[in-house]
């Protein structure tokens, strides 16, 4: 399976919002509500951020949503602050037990 | 407070097998399903595969032909093997427990290097 679709970089100035988007197929993201997003701050690992598309995990702020329309996942991030300059990765269940990560989107806050 | 932590060689061989052990710790490993997840330098995560507090794995098809995973509950361990390495496979290997369908517990990571 190929890797999800992210654009490779995005910035934006503090406060503002920024959406990062995600595309894969009909085999992936276009059929299960199984998308997650990830963060991760350099030399960190990956943070949970979102789950089954628009979840929170506890502690996460409601300032990260996330939303799907048809093969297309996409992560917003409102009120962006200094802290949420990081790389962005989203996953998704591909059937079959298998998983397919994006190829990770890096935001820059201006 | 769940906590996973990596072990293992840093540098394999080409053509030899990489092995690599997860700790875990401030939980039970029984009915999740603990992951293994790679990410090349410098480029993005890539899924490995998982393995039940049964003992039943699942495998990325682009590795499944060189990739087996086992765990011992009673030392709250699972483990990593992948054969036949190349410099291909030289990456930060990362083990992580699976929720539902994502992932919210990762160790911090070792790099394991392919060279001769």
């Amino acid at each position: 399976q190929s890797a999800l679709t992210q654009p490779r970089s995005l910035s934006g100035s503090p406060g503002q919002s920024v959406t990062i988007s995600c595309t894969g197929t009909s085999r992936d993201i276009g059929s299960f509500n199984y998308v997650s997003w990830y963060q991760q701050h350099p030399g960190k690992p990956p943070q949970f951020i979102l789950f089954d598309v628009s979840k929170r995990p506890s502690g996460v702020p409601d300032r990260f949503s996330g939303s799907k329309s048809g093969n297309t996942a996409s992560l917003t991030i409102s009120g962006l602050q200094a802290d949420d300059e990081a790389d962005y990765y989203c996953c998704s269940y591909a059937g079959n037990y298998n998983y397919v990560f994006g190829t990770g989107t890096t935001v820059t806050v201006l | 407070q769940v906590q996973l932590q990596e072990s293992g060689p840093g540098l394999v061989k080409p053509s030899e097998t990489l092995s690599l052990n997860c700790t875990v710790s401030g939980g039970s490993m029984i009915t999740y399903y603990w992951s293994w997840i790679r990410q090349s330098p410098g480029k993005g995560l890539e899924w490995i595969g998982f393995i039940y507090s049964s003992g039943s794995a699942d495998y990325s098809p682009s590795l499944k032909s060189r990739v087996t995973m086992s765990l011992d509950t009673s030392k709250n361990q699972f483990s990593l093997k992948v054969t036949s390495v190349t410099p291909a496979d030289t990456a930060v290997y990362y083990c992580a427990r699976r929720v539902g369908v994502g992932f919210d517990y990762w160790g911090q990571g070792i790099l394991v290097t392919v060279s001769s």
